[in-house]
């Protein structure tokens, strides 16, 4: 069956402006990740969305960083007022979600390159 | 908190040599621990995983053990093949709820290149 899919493929911005990124997970999987992953930082976790719950926020680096979820499907990151150290690429990611499942296989998509001028 | 640390790269071998790529980790509870990879142009995909001591996670001729004692979970590959070249990711993710349940946490990553 598809992938996770995430577009654009590649996005290339002004400093200042906002930009949003999309992900569509892998029909039938309840939870959601993005990461980000950069030259200086590796691959970080950014949020994660699970059911119905309330997100879990912890690795968003800046205020200046958000994500919904609608309908228990799509994914949109949004970053306001891009910064230079924004430019990195944005990995999404998606998982069955089964209760306790802690050993369960995240599904990546393959990323949307963020450039900030 | 939760952290990974992998050995230095990039790794360069020649085609059918033995491959080892360590991994450490530090976390609370009894994660889950996995290898993931990324080719050249490619997503991340995984490789393989264990989800509890002694396991053994083993994929495509690689393998690795959830060492508890040494929280350890090390790649191997007894003969690499140049189609090997990726980038090497080691991850675990914790069940020991909070805020660390769900994400995973990854190593830096280790580059390997295999000439034939």
């Amino acid at each position: 069956g598809a992938g996770v899919s995430q577009s654009p493929s590649n996005k290339v911005t002004e400093k200042g402006k906002d930009v949003e990124l999309r992900c569509d997970p892998i029909s039938g999987h309840t939870a959601l990740y993005w990461y980000r992953q950069s030259l200086g930082q590796g691959l970080e976790f950014l949020i994660y969305f699970q059911g119905n719950s309330a997100p879990d926020k912890s690795g968003l680096p800046s205020d200046r960083f958000s994500a919904e979820r609608t309908g228990g499907s799509v994914s949109t990151l949004t970053i306001q007022r891009t910064q230079q150290e924004d430019s990195a690429v944005y990995l999404c990611a998606s998982s069955l979600g089964t209760s306790g499942g802690t050993g369960e296989t995240q599904y990546f998509g393959p990323g949307t390159r963020l450039l900030v001028l | 908190g939760n952290s990974v640390t992998q050995m230095e790269g990039p790794v360069t071998l020649s085609e059918e040599a033995f491959l080892t790529i360590n991994c450490t980790y530090t976390a609370t509870g009894y994660p889950s621990l996995f290898w993931y990879v990324q080719y050249p142009g490619e997503g991340l995909q995984l490789l393989l995983k264990a989800t509890k001591a002694d396991d053994k996670g083993s994929n495509k001729g690689f393998e690795a053990t959830y060492r508890k004692e040494t929280t350890s979970f090390h790649l191997e590959k007894g003969s690499v093949q140049v189609s090997d070249s990726a980038v090497y990711f080691c991850a675990l993710r914790s069940n020991a709820g909070g805020t660390s349940y769900g994400k995973l946490t990854f190593g830096q990553g280790t580059i390997l290149t295999v000439h034939p």
